[in-house]
This record gives C-alpha cells, structure tokens and sequence, in this order.
C-alpha cells in the first residue's frame, strides 16, 4: 500500500528555535497533504490543509506565521514550527491523498513527536 | 458544520470474542465518508475500513465491518474475533464535501486474555 514518511521522528528543542517537519509520499503523488496535531490522550486535530503550488489553509485559530507550509512538489510538504515553545510540545502527523485514487486513499505518516524545552 | 462522536472512551473485550464501536456524526453534506483508524502506542494511524454515504452495502475488511444506520447516523465499528494486538486507540472520522478528514475523540480499546 502507499506509504507516508515523516521526518524526524523525533525533536527535542529549546524554546525559541525552529524546528522543520517533512511528510513525504513515498509511492504516489499527493495533491493535497493535510497536518495534524495530536496533544496526549487527544484526538487528532487538523491544523492546515497543504495543495501543491499554493499556499496552505488553515483551521480557525492555527497561526500561520507560527507554523509555516511549504507543499514545494507533488510528494514533499514541511511544517516549520517557528519559534517554538513549550506549548508547541505535541505530537504532528501528516497525512497525504492519493490524487488519482478515491475517497478512501488518505495516508498517514508516523508522525513526529516534538518536546520543547 | 461536521461532528463525529464517540461516546465510549475505554472498552475491554475478551480475546476471541466481538466488540462494537460506537460512532455517530453529523452533517450537512449530502456525500460523504466515513473511516476508521486504529492508533497504536506508536502513534501511527492505521487505516480499518470505509464506508461511502452513498454505499448500499455494509464495508467489510477481514475482521472489521462498519455498521452503517444512515438513518440513525451511525457507523460502528464491530471487531470479530479480538486479538491481543487489537488493544490501541480507535477514531471514527468523516470527510464531507470540504474535503477535510474530521475526528472523534477516540475509543480505547483494551484486550484481555
């Protein structure tokens, strides 16, 4: 089946750094990439949806200079997480659609957890 | 506006037997779809199954099936024959015509021996 990556897995960050997140469809093309949030013993929150070649929408009450999206090809979309702090700590999933594939064709990477100190 | 709902936070099944997953949603969209996602202590999720609002039949996928009751508004889960691994997190979610994939707040499911 298709397969999402996400790098890193892993962050660990001092307040006030950037920290960069990639979701990569590793088998097809995603026109469209969608981030989550995910804080413990939560459901996944969507914060922007991301389309190839334009600029990403977000969800009411997700900043955009705050967390910047970059969908740069049909496969690659990043996440920075401008000056980070503590309450950024959460857990970020990506998630990828299939253009050519139907309604259930949404893949998730395997997110990246995200401390900052 | 969408909403998902699960109303079970935690539920306990003894391995080998079945198990039923609540979900109900709400919406205005006349198309839509309707998942499931298991969520290990890994954080991945795991797509289960789909189900399309226009669907005449129930969606199977080995072990799962979707009970879908479009006039109730409901789209349980059913597990058949619990093993030890199907112990995670368990979110119902839905897409309308906003092409968004929305959550519920999940269902955790323990298995027991």
């Amino acid at each position: 089946g298709a397969v999402v990556s996400q790098h890193p897995s892993r962050v660990i960050c001092k307040s006030g750094t950037s920290v960069k997140i990639e979701c990569r469809s590793l088998d097809f093309q995603a026109t469209t990439m969608f981030w989550y949030r995910q804080f413990p013993k939560q459901s996944l929150m969507l914060m922007a949806t991301s389309n190839e070649g334009s600029k990403a929408t977000y969800e009411q009450g997700v900043e955009k200079d705050k967390f910047l999206i970059n969908h740069a090809s049909l496969t690659l979309s990043t996440l920075t997480v401008t000056s980070a702090h503590p309450e950024d700590s959460s857990f970020y999933i990506c998630s990828a659609r299939d253009g050519s594939g139907g309604q259930e064709t949404q893949y998730f990477g395997p997110g990246t957890r995200l401390l900052v100190l | 506006a969408q909403k998902i709902t699960q109303t079970q936070p935690g539920m306990f099944v003894q391995e080998k037997e079945a198990v039923t997953l609540d979900c109900t949603y709400d919406t205005s969209d006349p198309s839509y779809g309707l998942f499931w996602y298991k969520q290990p202590s890994s954080g991945e999720m795991i797509f289960l199954i789909y189900q399309g609002s226009y669907d005449q039949q129930n969606a199977t996928e080995g072990r799962y099936s979707l009970n879908f009751q479009k006039a109730r508004k409901s789209a349980n889960l059913v597990i058949s024959a619990s093993q030890l691994g199907d112990s995670a997190m368990y979110f119902c979610a839905m897409r309308g015509e906003t092409d968004k994939l929305i959550f519920g707040t999940g269902t955790r499911l323990q298995v027991f021996p």
